[in-house]
């Protein structure tokens, strides 16, 4: 399956910075989803990026507070604005619509584990 | 509103045994379920997944079987081993290929 990488692994960050968190796939794909994990939660999915054009977001997450990119088939950010403790999760990106795979099975990254102070 | 539930937040099995976890749904247009694996401080590893139309489906030690009528699917590891231990998480899918995810069940595998 498609190899997924995320910067950065982890990162400690002060509470009302933001931070950008990159998705990279190591070969085209179709579809793009960032999810989060809070601590003892399940996922959740945030939006799903779109190549070309704005995210589509689920019901809670807006963009000015998530604003994604998409510029190509491989690559995505997620950036966590103005941050509070509160945002303290592990984040995720999957994809699915790979060469090996053209069903909606998802393939996730690593992750990235983000604490607010 | 959990649309996804996996009941058990744990399970603890005996090496060489069956690991039977349970997962439940209440939206009948789910139709691709998933099984993922997650080890702490990593992403999910993708499982096992099986489409409403079908009832069944295996791949090596893990099976999963759908019950579309009572929304129900299980996925059987059989035997189970140590490195199995880790948590579980059932995913469901409707057309366009969001996915909701249960909350997960955390299977320990004895030795």
């Amino acid at each position: 399956s498609a190899v997924i990488s995320q910067k950065p692994s982890r990162d400690i960050c002060q509470r009302g910075t933001s931070l950008t968190i990159q998705c990279q796939v190591d070969s085209q794909v179709t579809m793009m989803f960032w999810y989060r994990q809070q601590p003892g939660q399940s996922l959740t999915l945030i939006a799903t990026a779109n190549q070309g054009s704005e995210a589509t977001y689920e019901s809670g997450f807006v963009i000015d507070k998530f604003p994604i990119s998409r510029p190509n088939l491989t690559f995505s950010t997620l950036t966590v604005s103005n941050m509070s403790p509160e945002d303290s999760s592990i984040y995720l990106c999957s994809v699915s619509g790979t060469n090996e795979d053209t069903t909606d099975t998802q393939y996730f990254g690593p992750g990235t584990r983000l604490t607010v102070l | 509103d959990q649309q996804v539930k996996q009941n058990s937040p744990s399970l603890s099995v005996q090496e060489g045994r069956i690991s039977i976890l349970n997962c439940d749904y209440t939206n009948s247009m789910f139709d691709y379920f998933l099984w993922y694996k997650k080890y702490p401080a990593e992403g999910p590893t993708f499982l096992i997944s099986i489409s409403s139309i079908k009832d069944k489906n295996e791949d090596g030690r893990f099976t999963v079987f759908l019950n579309k009528s009572a929304k129900h699917l299980s996925l059987h590891i059989v035997p189970s081993q140590p490195g199995d231990s880790a948590v579980y998480f059932c995913a469901a899918s409707e057309e366009g290929g969001k996915l909701i995810f249960g909350q997960g069940t955390e299977l320990s595998v004895k030795p």
